[in-house]
């Protein structure tokens, strides 16, 4: 079936880095764009970071612009996020999301269980 | 950036009832490229409506979503003790793709 597992996250001092991976399975990962998605403690959800199928676009947003980076491995079906300069607003859980398989615009349609980061 | 604002904040009901939940965005939310999400404590959170209008796959027809432009409502027509949750509004029309606060459902 279709899932997406993250892994990576810890506990990890200020201005440090952290990279986060998801694992992908059940479908054409190269196909569909992927997003990280997180959510403070007790907070609402903030969008992250986008990565097209080929890898090629990549979007981000203000507040991670500069010290994140996403990735993605094709042939691995994984996904990837560089997390530099941590801050402690940086402090959540990290989820990865798949991108409605009914098209680009269409919001994510997959999640995984999400992983926590403790800056 | 596409400010979405979610109202009420807070809305109790009881099973059985009626809900409407609002979002309204800074600016037009191109081809009401507009989703809806449910989240449960603990749990990511799940696809219930896409294109403002469009039930994800599996979700029941209770719910619906309505709108266009800035003015967007989900409604539960009848509520189960199961649909109490978080509610989040996302536009997916400009990056960054943006949430809003949430409005959570709880039974009065």
């Amino acid at each position: 079936q279709v899932q997406l597992v993250e892994s990576g996250g810890g506990v990890v001092q200020p201005g440090r880095s952290l990279r986060l991976s998801c694992a992908a399975s059940g479908f054409t990962f190269s196909n569909l764009a992927m997003h990280w998605v997180r959510q403070a403690p007790g907070k609402g959800l903030e969008w992250v970071s986008v990565i097209s199928g080929d890898g090629n676009n990549k979007y981000y947003a203000d507040s991670v612009k500069g010290r994140f980076t996403v990735s993605r491995d094709n042939s691995g079906s994984t996904l990837y996020l560089q997390m530099n300069s941590l801050r402690a607003e940086d402090t959540a859980v990290y989820y990865c999301a798949r991108r409605n398989v009914a098209g680009y615009f269409y919001g994510m349609d997959v999640w995984g269980q999400g992983t926590t980061v403790t800056v | 950036e596409i400010v979405l604002t979610q109202s009420p904040g807070t809305l109790s009901l009881s099973p059985g009832e009626r809900a409407t939940l609002s979002c309204r965005a800074s600016q037009s939310v191109s081809n009401s490229y507009l989703a809806w999400y449910q989240q449960k404590p603990g749990q990511a959170p799940r696809l219930l409506i896409y294109g403002a209008s469009t039930r994800a796959t599996d979700i029941p027809d209770r719910f619906s979503g309505s709108g266009s432009g800035t003015d967007f409502t989900l409604t539960i027509s009848r509520l189960e003790p199961e649909d109490f949750a978080v509610y989040y509004c996302q536009q997916c029309s400009n990056s960054p793709f943006t949430f809003g606060q949430g409005t959570k459902l709880e039974i009065k």
